[in-house]
């Protein structure tokens, strides 16, 4: 798998469900941190965890990060039709703030 | 500003004609990043700026591409004899430098660039 891959593709629920997205990295990091981008144009930063953070909250979301298993998940609670968005985590190597490695995102639609 | 800018927000060029798109971060942000990404995929990396200079360019995906960055802020990204696998959104991020890790970034709208 990639650095900073995200699991699933795609999800598709209904409003007021929760939705859960993973990533999956591969190496040793400093912060990992979740976009999301609407319409295919620039990604708006949502939330940073930093490695030796387990949980951080901001709203209705929850990520969570367990550097043994190199993954990292984020939850969006009660969700609204304008989360219908894609997801991404990025992640730079230990200090190579050069390498900066965003996953292939999961596009969330939720239906009203 | 206000927020990162790029221009032009549309360029459409043909096969072997030279690009050059612009970043312009924001006022105070000592990190700029360029990225290309291709319909429905995910970012690619392109390229990392640490004021004026860029530790390293193995990111750029062939010579056809440069970028240069002066006086810390305004980036631009050349792309020469531009070929049809060039055709993606460019996205050019800033962000303050963070010693213990990468720094919050900052998105513009990014550059739909279309080679016929």
């Amino acid at each position: 798998s990639q650095q900073g891959e995200e699991d699933p593709q795609a999800l598709s629920i209904q409003e007021g469900e929760n939705a859960t997205m993973n990533c999956s990295y591969k190496t040793s990091i400093n912060n990992l941190q979740w976009y999301r981008q609407n319409s295919g144009r620039g990604l708006v930063h949502l939330i940073l965890i930093r490695s030796n953070e387990r949980e951080k909250h901001s709203g209705r979301l929850r990520v969570t990060l367990d550097t043994s298993k190199k993954s990292s998940s984020l939850l969006i609670t009660a969700s609204r039709a304008a989360d219908t968005a894609s997801y991404f985590c990025a992640t730079a190597p230990g200090t190579s703030y050069d390498k900066v490695i965003f996953g292939p995102g999961t596009s969330l639609s939720v239906i009203p | 500003g206000a927020g990162v800018s790029q221009s032009p927000s549309n360029k459409v060029t043909e096969k072997g004609k030279d690009v050059e798109l612009r970043c312009d971060p924001i006022s105070g942000h000592t990190a700029l990043y360029w990225y290309r990404q291709s319909l429905g995929q995910g970012l690619e990396f392109l390229i990392y700026f640490q004021g004026n200079s860029a530790p390293d360019k193995s990111g750029l995906p062939s010579d056809r591409f440069s970028a240069e960055r002066t006086g810390g802020s305004v980036s631009t990204l050349t792309i020469q004899r531009t070929q049809q696998e060039d055709s993606a959104v460019y996205l050019c991020a800033s962000s303050f430098w963070l010693a213990g890790g990468l720094g919050t970034q900052y998105f513009g709208p990014g550059t739909r660039l279309t080679v016929l």
